[in-house]
């Protein structure tokens, strides 16, 4: 069985810095999705970013950005020049491509705090 | 295009009752998946449905807990005699299903609280 482990309950950043949030995942499988979300104090799961197993290329979004390392099963989210509203939970998540079933299997969490 | 809906967004119900939590895919889409977040902890994959059928539902509760997703209408997630420990998030996701990369979208959750 798949499983996702963040090991940072919380971290905080100053704003306009660089903060990174560790994800690492144990699977036995070849293809799969790898994802991080947001969830702020409203509670909705907002998607982040996306990462295919099979690209190598890190994806980005804007000032979000991923360290994907296959062979270590790392999956690691930078978040460049924080601002005030990226502070929330964040979440890792895994997405199995094939057996039928593509159900999220979920990190516990970090809680990021920015810092004015 | 409206998004993925729950309701109610707030559900009280007192110990021995029954919850009716209910989910409305986005359009377009016939894949559903309800997640529990409990306090402090991460969403918690409980069961995957499409119209009509129960594809996985490993990690659904043996006891007090269905699912169904009708060929019309919303995704009802059904706990009977709820008891405290049942105190949590419930959120639905939807996608348009298929084998190829298919993004879930989180509805706004229920929060259950059981007194």
């Amino acid at each position: 069985a798949q499983t996702v482990t963040q090991s940072q309950p919380e971290m905080s950043v100053q704003e306009a810095e660089t903060v990174t949030l560790s994800c690492t995942y144990d699977t036995s499988e070849s293809d799969y999705y790898l994802f991080w979300y947001k969830q702020p104090p409203s509670r909705q799961m907002i998607l982040v970013i996306r990462q295919e197993a099979y690209k190598q290329q890190n994806a980005t979004e804007n000032r979000f950005s991923v360290n994907f390392q296959k062979a270590a099963k790392s999956f690691s989210l930078k978040i460049s020049d924080s601002q005030l509203g990226d502070a929330a939970m964040y979440f890792c998540a895994y997405r199995t491509q094939g057996s039928g079933t593509y159900k999220y299997i979920f990190g516990t969490g970090t809680r990021l705090k920015v810092l004015a | 295009n409206a998004g993925v809906m729950q309701n109610p967004r707030h559900l009280v119900r007192r110990r021995g009752q029954e919850a009716r939590l209910r989910c409305s895919p986005m359009k377009g889409h016939s894949h559903v998946y309800w997640y529990r977040q409990l306090p402090e902890e991460g969403l918690k994959f409980m069961v995957y449905l499409q119209k009509e059928n129960i594809i996985d539902e490993s990690g659904m509760p043996k006891e007090r807990f269905s699912a169904e997703f009708p060929k019309e209408g919303p995704s009802i997630l059904r706990i009977q005699q709820v008891v405290r420990g049942d105190s949590a998030a419930y959120f639905c996701a939807s996608s348009p299903g298929g084998s190829d990369y298919n993004e879930q979208f989180f509805g706004p959750g229920t929060r259950l609280t059981v007194l």
